[in-house]
């Protein structure tokens, strides 16, 4: 069975703080999503990455930056957090082409106060 | 518009009908539909796939695609109340790396 782990479930941060959120495969998926979930506003796409060291911006991209030093390692960066950043954030990754669904992390809900 | 609209929901059918959950896509270089469900304080999981046109089906599960009308839906059969979860339609091109998701719909099934 494919594994996605994320760092932390819940997450608490003031203002300011830089926030590291980490998400974990153990597939050896080519492709890594960062996806955040509100309520009203669906599943939008921060960053993705096709491989190590690659990245894309998504819908969403701005407050955000990523990194992908490792296949199995994919991870999110609020270099500053704000309040407009509490969110659930959910980790998923995919193996092209031949494996085009998403598996998702369970997810970890940041709450920036 | 939105790139995959689906019903707003919620919707809610009693145990034992058909649950019928509707998207649209306005890409036509689409080649490949998901649907999702979620249940609540979890994270999404592939119920269904489908790439071509028509029906496919996975026990109580149907899904049907059809590109002329960029339309893809998901029945659900002899509903149950464990089937009570947000279902998400994705969306993918074969050139694109990700897809792209609707808003998700709400379903409830009343026992």
């Amino acid at each position: 069975d494919v594994k996605v782990t994320q760092s932390s479930r819940y997450l608490v941060k003031r203002t300011g703080e830089k926030v590291f959120l980490e998400c974990v495969q153990d597939m050896d998926h080519e492709n890594m999503f960062w996806y955040r979930q509100d309520p009203g506003l669906g599943l939008r796409l921060i960053y993705f990455s096709y491989d190590v060291k690659m990245k894309e911006k998504g819908d969403i991209p701005e407050g955000y930056s990523v990194s992908r030093e490792k296949k199995e390692r994919f991870s999110l960066i609020l270099e500053s957090a704000s309040t407009n950043q509490t969110s659930m954030y959910l980790c998923a990754s995919s193996f092209p082409p031949s494996e085009e669904t998403q598996y998702f992390g369970p997810g970890t809900r940041l709450l920036v106060l | 518009q939105k790139e995959v609209e689906q019903n707003s929901g919620p919707l809610s059918v009693p145990e034992g009908a058909i649950a019928s959950l509707n998207c649209t896509y306005s890409d036509r270089g689409s080649q490949s539909f998901f649907w999702y469900r979620q249940y609540s304080g979890k994270s999404p999981e592939l119920i269904m796939s489908i790439y071509s046109n028509g029906d496919k089906e996975d026990g109580r599960f149907t899904a049907q695609l059809n590109k002329a009308s960029q339309y893809v839906s998901l029945l659900i059969r002899d509903s149950q109340p464990s089937d009570s979860a947000t279902y998400l339609c994705a969306v993918k091109s074969t050139n694109a790396g990700k897809s792209t998701f609707g808003d998700g719909t709400t379903l409830t099934v009343k026992p």
